[in-house]
């Protein structure tokens, strides 16, 4: 039993190149979440899914966008990638939306030079 | 603007001792919270939550107490253990509207 996977493990842009970080769940929970962390700061939601075929911003969504593929996988996209975007990115699942234990995967680096 | 605070970046404690983790929150909507704990190159892990119905609750070697009043919550490991060695996150939500986290206490038990 996997949990949340995330891939890549790390990742190196340069500033204005796009990317996409892929995260799977096997545990098929209905609703799927993205953060980033950053030195000195809490997790912060950039955009969650509440079940598939919907997805909302959270607290900072600027400069991203998701996919809910399906109830599996939720892919977070970079169009244009800024410095400002250097950070650790998690993806986290829950059987429903903000209740109780969100499962996090193992975490995804990334740097914008 | 930060609405839950962990104002201790880090704390070091010995084996066996007990360890005292602190966190304050802003919004008085806040009804449930949550404490994660996580490792190096892993994400965070649900450790043990309390609802603002309750003042205490204990799981093991960890309890949360919250202060409604005073807007602040804490989590305590009796004994530590080197394995609690990691960073600390509390978290907070209204009506499960959204976790709201802290910056993390990074916690270090020597042996």
């Amino acid at each position: 039993n996997a949990g949340v996977t995330q891939t890549p493990k790390f990742q190196v842009l340069k500033t204005g190149q796009s990317m996409t970080l892929q995260c799977a769940q096997d545990m098929n929970h209905n609703s799927m979440y993205w953060y980033r962390q950053d030195p000195g700061m809490g997790l912060r939601l950039i955009y969650y899914s509440a079940s598939e075929g919907t997805t909302d911003k959270g607290e900072v969504p600027n400069g991203y966008n998701v996919s809910r593929l399906n109830k599996r996988e939720f892919s977070l996209r970079l169009e244009s990638a800024a410095p400002s975007q250097t950070s650790v990115y998690f993806c986290a699942s829950s059987e429903a939306l903000y209740t109780d234990t969100q499962y996090f995967g193992p975490g995804t680096r990334l740097t914008v030079l | 603007d930060q609405q839950v605070k962990q104002n201790s970046p880090s704390l070091s404690v010995q084996e066996g001792r007990i360890s005292i983790l602190n966190c304050d929150y802003t919004n008085s909507m806040f009804d449930y919270f949550l404490w994660y704990k996580k490792y190096p190159a892993e994400g965070p892990t649900f450790l043990i939550s309390i609802s603002s119905i309750k003042d205490k609750n204990e799981d093991g070697r960890f309890t949360v107490f919250l202060n409604k009043s005073a807007k602040h919550l804490s989590l305590h490991i009796v004994p530590s253990q080197p394995g609690d060695s990691a960073v600390y996150f509390c978290a907070a939500s209204d009506n499960f509207n959204k976790f709201y986290f802290g910056s993390g206490t990074k916690l270090n038990v020597k042996p």
